[in-house]
C-alpha cells in the first residue's frame, strides 16, 4: 500500500481536452509538490501547494491542495501535445524528523494530436 | 551547466558484478538523495545525506553503499548485483534540511541486470 494513490494511472486523451489527476492519501502532508517527468529525464517541480485549500495557477494547469491537507488535485485545461507525460505528486509528511518527500504512484498522461 | 548531473546513464551488467553511479550537483545544496524508479514508475527514496553525514537509509539492501566525500557529491555502489536491481536509479539535490523545497533530479541512470 502506497501512502500517496495517484488516479487515473493511465490518461489518453485528445488535444484539446480537459483532464484532472487525483493524488489522495490518508496522511497529512505540510505540502505538496507536482511534478512532471518526460522520457528519458529526471522529474521537474511544477508547483508547490501548502496552505490547505490552496489554488495555484500555472497558464493552463490549475493545482488545489485539499482543505485538510490530505489529498490534491491536478486540472489541465485545454491539454496539448507538450502536456504529455508521467505527473508526479509528492507530500512532505508533518511530522517525524526524518521529513522527506513521499512521491505517488504517478499518472501517465498522453494528449493525442 | 547541468545542475545535477549523473554518470553513466546507461548500465548493461550481468549479475553478481558490481557498478557505481557517480553524482555531482553545482547548485550549492546542502542535501543529496538517491531514488530508484522500478518499472512501474513508482520513485522510492533509498538514501539521504546532509552535508555528507547520512541521515535517510531506507529498507535497502546492504549491497548498496553511498559514499559522499564531499557535499556537492553522492556516488552509489551496488556490490552482487541481482536482477532485481534492474531500474533507473536518479539522483537528486535540495537546497535545505529538512526538506521541504524544490528537488533537482538528474537525468537518471538505467541499469539493467542480465
Amino acid at each position: 500500500t502506497q501512502l500517496l494513490e495517484q488516479s487515473p494511472q493511465f490518461l489518453s486523451i485528445q488535444e484539446g481536452e480537459n483532464l484532472t489527476v487525483y493524488c489522495n492519501s490518508s496522511s497529512v502532508f505540510s505540502s505538496l509538490q507536482w511534478y512532471r517527468q518526460e522520457p528519458g529525464e529526471g522529474p521537474v517541480l511544477l508547483v508547490t501547494v501548502v496552505t490547505g485549500g490552496e489554488v495555484k495557477k500555472l497558464k493552463r494547469l490549475t493545482f488545489q491542495f485539499g482543505d485538510a491537507r490530505k489529498d490534491s488535485s491536478l486540472h489541465i485545461t485545454a491539454a496539448q501535445p507538450g502536456d504529455t507525460g508521467l505527473y508526479l505528486c509528492a507530500g512532505a509528511l508533518l511530522s517525524g524528523s526524518a521529513r522527506q518527500l513521499t512521491f505517488g504512484s504517478g499518472t501517465q498522461l498522453t494528449v493525442l494530436p | 551547466d547541468t545542475a545535477v548531473s549523473q554518470t553513466p546513464k546507461y548500465l548493461v551488467t550481468q549479475m553478481g558484478n558490481d557498478k557505481s553511479i557517480k553524482c555531482e550537483q553545482n547548485l550549492g545544496h546542502d542535501t543529496m538523495y538517491w531514488y530508484k524508479q522500478d518499472s512501474k514508475k513508482f520513485l522510492k527514496i533509498m538514501f539521504s545525506y546532509n552535508n555528507k553525514e547520512l541521515i535517510i537509509n531506507e529498507t535497502v539492501p546492504n549491497r548498496f553503499s553511498p559514499k559522499s566525500p564531499d557535499k556537492a557529491h553522492l556516488n552509489l555502489h551496488i556490490n552482487s548485483l541481482e536482477l532485481g536491481d534492474s531500474a533507473v536509479y536518479f539522483c537528486a539535490s535540495s537546497q535545505y534540511w529538512p526538506h521541504t523545497g524544490e528537488l533537482f533530479f538528474g537525468e537518471g541512470s538505467r541499469l539493467t541486470v542480465l
